[in-house]
């Protein structure tokens, strides 16, 4: 298997505009997650799904950003508009049931102008 | 809530040095412990894990032990190599939320040869 993979690597944009991060978990893994790293924060959960459905989402910092798991194989992030604050690397997780060993994407790192 | 502190970085030590990077928690119930690493431009690897007292984990010359008397994990290596240059993670999960990984910031070491 080819691992976690997470589109764009980098991404660079301008305050206000919309951002899309996109992930594809590990084939059968029916856990993903939604992390955020920053030098000041350390790295945060932003939200988790099982089989698709979104479970906690109690750290997503505030109504701009936003997930969806359409199907097994895909999930994305949006944040609507983004801010500098945003700028962040965000990786993505899967794992086939909770307390297992995550599997990490090499992220994407988001700089927000 | 769960907790993880490990020692601030960054730390930098000449090949063949010992290393040790201390980890202690705070957690309901019994948590699973983890190193996870992260190497320059990469996501999070596991490295070694434990879920119960007195467990050490290992994993490339690296090793752990869980003490719960201490509630510590500390990682250690006999004798560093430059190519172990990377940012390691001390995490856990526990009890209800076992799906949720709860990370320290994070301490970068530098081999230098």
């Amino acid at each position: 298997d080819a691992g976690v993979i997470q589109s764009p690597r980098h991404e660079v944009t301008e305050m206000g505009q919309e951002v899309t991060l996109r992930c594809k978990p590990i084939s059968g893994h029916d856990y993903l997650f939604w992390y955020r790293q920053t030098m000041m924060r350390g790295l945060e959960l932003l939200i988790y799904f099982n089989n698709n459905v979104p479970i906690d989402d109690s750290g997503m910092p505030e109504d701009r950003f936003s997930a969806k798991m359409p199907n097994a194989s895909f999930s994305t992030l949006k944040i609507q508009p983004s801010e500098p604050r945003d700028s962040a690397v965000y990786f993505c997780a899967s794992t086939l049931r909770p307390g297992n060993i995550q599997y990490f994407g090499a992220g994407t790192r988001l700089s927000v102008l | 809530g769960n907790s993880v502190t490990q020692m601030e970085g960054p730390v930098t030590l000449s090949e063949e040095a010992f290393l040790t990077i201390n980890c202690t928690y705070t957690a309901t119930g019994y948590p699973s412990l983890f190193w996870y690493v992260q190497y320059p431009g990469e996501g999070l690897q596991l490295l070694l894990k434990a879920t119960k007292a007195d467990d050490k984990g290992s994993n490339k010359g690296f090793e752990a032990t869980y003490r719960k008397e201490t509630t510590s994990f500390h990682l250690e290596k006999g004798s560093v190599q430059v190519s172990d240059s990377a940012v390691y993670f001390c995490a856990l999960t526990s009890g209800g939320s076992n799906y949720k990984l709860t990370f320290g910031k994070g301490t970068l070491l530098t081999v230098n040869p």
